[in-house]
């Protein structure tokens, strides 16, 4: 069964940057891809970005692009998803979901990671 | 970018049936994905890739498409499907990779 851990909530002041990291298990990771969901408090479903787990490709959404890095480690099967220059809107719950192509799966389980920005 | 739209709001009777629709004009090349989202729970993905349904996952749920609205229903809706629902859907005409609808939040009566 597939099952993607998540690294803690964080909280950073304005202007400073954030880690999340995502560890799959239960499938060949480099099989899929992983995708990273945002979701600021009281709203919806954000697409941020992607990343090919097998090769490292990634495409970001044109409103993250510069700001985001999405990494794997296919030795640890971890995702990776930094975002820099933070503002006050990037509060939100960050969810990483396994990629398969024309649709994606979060793991019920996860929780995701809450980064909080304030100063 | 394709935008798809959702009803903000639904309600149902307890047994009843009720129709989620996603409305927008990148519905074509792809399967919608649907998801069901609970407070504070991470989205449980319900129907894809041409109304498949994960394991666990009541035949209740089912989804469709006609031009450009997808649909998903619920055929004699549970108290524990209260809940927000949204689609989705691999876009490659845009910038976006995939794209998620505004969200429905359903109520049952």
């Amino acid at each position: 069964q597939v099952q993607l851990v998540q690294s803690g909530d964080e909280v950073r002041k304005p202007g400073a940057s954030v880690k999340v990291s995502c560890k799959a298990s239960g499938y060949r990771f480099y099989s899929y891809g992983i995708t990273w969901v945002r979701q600021a408090p009281g709203q919806g479903l954000e697409w941020m970005g992607w990343i090919n787990a097998y090769n490292g490709n990634t495409n970001y959404a044109p409103r993250f692009q510069g700001r985001v890095t999405m990494t794997t480690d296919t030795s640890t099967s971890t995702a990776y998803m930094e975002l820099r220059s933070l503002i006050s809107d990037d509060t939100a719950v960050y969810y990483c979901a396994t990629d398969y192509g024309d649709y994606i799966d979060f793991d019920p389980r996860g929780q995701g990671t809450l980064v909080t920005v304030s100063s | 970018s394709s935008e798809l739209t959702q009803d903000p709001a639904v309600s149902v009777a307890l047994g009843q049936t009720v129709r989620i629709t996603c409305q927008g004009d990148s519905l074509r090349r792809y399967f919608a994905a649907w998801y069901q989202q609970k407070p504070r729970q991470a989205p449980v993905l319900v129907v894809y890739r041409n109304n498949r349904r994960p394991s666990g996952i009541p035949d209740r749920f089912s989804a469709s498409s006609s031009g450009d609205t997808a649909s998903l229903t619920i055929t004699g809706a549970q108290a524990e499907d209260a809940a927000d629902y949204y689609c989705n859907f691999r876009d490659d005409s845009g910038d976006l990779r995939y794209v998620f609808g505004t969200g429905t939040k359903v109520t049952v009566l």
